[in-house]
């Protein structure tokens, strides 16, 4: 199956940084989400993106689906920021479904 | 409108109990994925279904069941239960099966005793 890595595991920045977070995966795709994961654990939609560049925000996101990869942005950080930031994507029908990194755990201090 | 709704919240069981978690996807998607997050790690894709029939499997073992009734909920089973299958169970649900964009509700939490 596809492996799918992120760095850095864990990131420590003062509020007002900005940050980027990598996701790396190993075969073609046709599906990839950014999720921000609160400390309740419920995961919450930033980006759909298997390809291109979108904004929201403080928050943008690029794949570039040739080099197998995907960035998030997150620029002006502030506390409410922090948390696990995961990277999933998925591939052909989905027989398999969204394969997971192990998550980006960011803190951003005041 | 509602998001993704997953009950109950939280779920205490013994050993060798069996437990049925259930979850209503977002009003006109007719695709539910269930998944399994322990401590510390991403989530782990168990099952997808599709017009009530199961499109995809994880490497979980047989103790793991699920299925779809006609109005798109889902509900998932786990006989059996071992101290590992202590988790975070979420349930994920899209207009379609993949690619389609996963929205995920809130979560179980099961403890196996």
């Amino acid at each position: 199956g596809i492996q799918v890595e992120q760095s850095p595991p864990d990131l420590i920045l003062q509020e007002g940084a900005n940050s980027t977070l990598r996701c790396n995966f190993s075969d073609s795709v046709n599906n990839l989400q950014w999720f921000h994961q609160n400390p309740w654990g419920q995961l919450i939609n930033l980006f759909y993106i298997p390809s291109g560049t979108k904004q929201n925000g403080r928050l943008s996101a690029t794949t570039v689906a040739t080099e197998r990869y995907s960035l998030l942005y997150i620029s002006s950080s502030q506390t409410t920021d922090s948390g696990v930031y995961f990277c999933a994507v998925g591939s052909g029908g989905g027989a398999d479904g969204l394969t997971f990194g192990k998550g980006t755990h960011l803190i951003i201090q005041p | 409108d509602a998001g993704v709704t997953q009950s109950p919240t939280h779920l205490i069981k013994t050993r060798g109990q069996h437990v049925t978690l259930r979850c209503s996807p977002i009003s006109g998607h007719k695709s539910v994925s269930w998944y399994q997050q322990v401590l510390g790690q991403g989530p782990q894709f168990i099952f997808q279904y599709y017009e009530k029939e199961e499109r995809g499997r994880g490497n979980f073992p047989d103790r793991f069941s699920a299925r779809q009734f006609p109005n798109y909920s889902s509900e998932l089973n786990v006989n059996a239960l071992l101290l590992g299958d202590s988790a975070l169970y979420l349930c994920a649900s899209s207009l379609q099966w993949l690619p389609f964009e996963q929205y995920f509700g809130p979560g179980t939490r099961l403890t196996v005793t």
